[in-house]
């Protein structure tokens, strides 16, 4: 059974541009949450899906967003990027509703801003 | 709001010692509390999950107790080995119908053969 997958792996963009992340979650899942996780900061949520509609999100500016297709794939998309937004970027996904279902995390994103 | 400490942050012990880890929250209002290793440059993985009606989970070497009403779980790793080398983290989703989860910062552990 294929886990959680993330693309791309490594991403290096320049202050100012716009990124768009992928996750693919496991089969069945139908949650499928985001995390960002920084040296300073540790891991913090981002927001969470559950059948194509947002249940929760985290305290991080309208910059990030993100959605969720009929298939459960997500992508996170961060608009006018800054230095700040280098970070590892995580998935996961579980099978319903994340409060009380294990979480399955994807080997992240590396995002660099240059 | 939700806080998670973890103790120690980080941890170095010769192969063969049996290891607590330590997770402590201030909301005692959780549905569930889970365990996750994290192995340098790669995502969380799931260990143990322990509902808020259990006390404690096994799994192999590892037993994870909870104690909601001290606000406390801890991380038994018996017979620790050099796989064993990652950072362990605890995880609390949000309280009061909101499932937004906190994780704690993390115990850096190093076991040398």
């Amino acid at each position: 059974k294929a886990g959680v997958t993330q693309t791309p792996r490594y991403l290096i963009k320049t202050r100012g541009q716009q990124v768009t992340l992928s996750c693919s979650p496991i089969s069945g899942h139908r949650s499928v949450s985001w995390y960002q996780q920084t040296p300073g900061q540790g891991l913090q949520f981002l927001f969470e899906y559950f059948s194509e509609t947002q249940r929760n999100k985290g305290n991080f500016p309208g910059r990030f967003s993100g959605r969720q297709f009929s298939n459960s794939r997500s992508e996170m998309n961060v608009s006018t990027l800054e230095l700040g937004d280098s970070a590892l970027y995580l998935c996961a996904s579980s099978r319903t509703d994340s409060s009380n279902q294990p979480q399955h995390f994807g080997d992240g994103t590396r995002l660099s801003i240059l | 709001k939700q806080e998670v400490t973890q103790i120690p942050a980080a941890l170095s012990v010769p192969e063969g010692e049996n290891l607590v880890l330590n997770c402590s929250f201030t909301d005692s209002a959780i549905y569930n509390l889970q365990w996750f290793r994290q192995d340098p440059g790669k995502g969380l993985t799931s260990l143990l999950l322990i509902q808020s009606s259990q006390r404690e989970q096994t799994s192999g070497r590892l037993n994870a107790s909870l104690d909601k009403s001290s606000g406390r779980s801890t991380l038994y790793i018996a017979a620790s080995q050099p796989g064993d080398s990652a950072t362990y983290l605890c995880a609390v989703p949000g309280s009061g119908g909101s499932y937004i989860p906190t994780f704690g910062r993390g115990t850096s552990l190093i076991v040398h053969p």
